[in-house]
């Protein structure tokens, strides 16, 4: 199986910042590569697929780049209702796996 | 509205059963990629199981030979039949969508999950 490293694991900002996470791969993956946002009690939410593709409704402040083993996700300007959890996930191979999370809190 | 509802959940001891159900609405399970994933309390996320539109099955090492996939076409539902239970399947459980056409992809509809709580 592939296994991804996200980091970092707690990241803590205000609103209007700009963050970044990354998300390191085992090996590569093209860009077989999709975000997910998912807030307390709730259940993920796709953000982008195909390393930067925006999903239908998405605001356009996320973006994702990368490719091979190497992938971001940027918010160019939070907002109060980014706050949550996010996790990449390949699916170059089988089984899909999911990276541990990147908690986005307010400072 | 195009909808995922998950049923099923519960407590059960160790070395029981339990069978989830995911209602779809909206789009026909049958013609879709549908997959199981979990998530264990605090923590991460899991793939556990996918059935494909043509009905070929596949699970993860953890559940394999204990855990099986099925749907009920005219009730456009997805099941997974959890048996031999142990205390790490504990987790809530989510039915997932995956439209990518690939036969591994993502997934862009989510239901909101059942939890299952394996202890005695």
């Amino acid at each position: 199986a592939i296994w991804m490293t996200q980091s970092p694991s707690l990241l803590s900002a205000s609103t209007g910042d700009r963050v970044t996470i990354s998300c390191r791969m085992s090996q590569g993956i093209s860009s077989y590569l999709a975000w997910y946002q998912q807030k307390p009690g709730k259940a993920p939410e796709l953000l982008i697929y195909a390393a930067s593709t925006l999903q239908s409704g998405v605001p356009s402040r996320f973006s994702g780049s990368g490719s091979g083993t190497d992938f971001t996700l940027t918010i160019s300007c939070l907002q109060s209702e980014d706050f949550a959890t996010y996790y990449c996930q390949q699916y170059y191979s089988f089984p899909p796996t999911f990276g541990q999370g990147t908690k986005l809190e307010i400072k | 509205e195009v909808q995922l509802v998950e049923s099923g959940g519960g407590l059960v001891q160790p070395g029981g059963s339990l069978r989830l159900s995911c209602a779809a609405s909206g789009f026909t399970v049958s013609s879709n990629y549908m997959s199981w994933v979990r998530q264990a309390p605090g923590k991460g996320l899991e793939w556990v199981s996918v059935i494909y539109s043509g009905g070929s099955t596949y699970y993860a090492d953890s559940v394999k030979g204990r855990f099986t996939i099925s749907r009920h076409n005219s009730k456009n539902t997805l099941y997974l039949q959890m048996n031999s239970l142990r205390a790490e399947d504990t987790a809530v459980y989510y039915c997932a969508r995956d439209s990518s056409g690939a036969p591994v992809g993502y997934f862009d509809l989510w239901g909101r999950g059942t939890l299952v709580t394996v202890s005695s």
